[in-house]
């Protein structure tokens, strides 16, 4: 069983469409990350939230921790073909060096 | 600045045999950590250790062991390959506190493993 569920597990868009990847938990975490992964390489950190509630935009890439601290969001807008890759969530606690990787998301962005 | 440097890329092994899978990082992080990966999958912790001479399970240890006797390597080792461990393998390192608390991961490019 995952503690951090991830959905879709897969999206297929067309380029200059938008989507929304999802990350949640029962858990409580004190921060959330997402991470990429292309093929044949490892993860690379996107961005990192430590606050509930906290937004934070990378260009066209928003992401939202949700106010309790067990979910979190990515959204991509006007998604492009150089956003196709594996797209991890990572929740970190407050105790410990650990952390927990929800399952992932498949996006592949078609030109 | 290499980062965090696996090997190898790519090993084939036959049921029961043994290998060490290498990692080291030159960035001086105190923090490392193996996770393995297995198809369309997420990352699953296997060890980590917070420092030279000390290292701690992770979820599925079964089947590994680790040493940690210098801060910059940290390698994996299979002793009695099974085809359930037929995955991919990712070292990385970190150094907490980086960002208000949360610990961020520098992940190696990946060790792809098949046992047959």
């Amino acid at each position: 069983t995952q503690l951090l569920e991830q959905s879709p597990q897969f999206l297929s868009i067309q380029e200059g469409e938008n989507l929304t990847v999802y990350c949640n938990s029962s858990s409580v975490f004190s921060s959330l990350q997402w991470y990429r992964q292309e093929p044949g390489e490892g993860p690379v950190l996107l961005v990192t939230v430590v606050t509930g509630g906290e937004v934070k935009k990378l260009k066209r890439l928003t992401f939202q921790f949700g106010d309790a601290r067990k979910d979190s969001s990515l959204h991509i807008t006007a998604a492009q073909t150089g956003d196709t890759g594996l797209y991890l969530c990572a929740g970190g606690k407050a105790a410990g060096n650990k952390l927990t990787f929800g399952g992932g998301t498949r996006v592949l962005v078609k030109p | 600045n290499a980062g965090v440097t696996q090997t190898p890329k790519f090993r084939i092994l036959k049921i029961g045999q043994s290998m060490t899978l290498q990692c080291t990082q030159d960035m001086n992080h105190n923090y490392m950590y193996w996770y393995r990966q297995d198809p369309g999958m997420g990352l699953k912790l296997i060890y980590y250790s917070v420092g030279a001479g000390i290292t701690d399970k992770g979820e599925v240890p079964n089947g590994y062991n680790v040493s940690r006797s210098t801060t910059e390597d940290f390698p994996l080792r299979l002793e009695l390959a099974a085809p359930s461990q037929t995955s991919v393998y990712f070292c990385a390192s970190s150094s907490s506190g980086q960002i208000s608390g949360a610990n961020v991961l520098t992940f190696g490019a990946g060790s792809r493993l098949t046992v047959l």
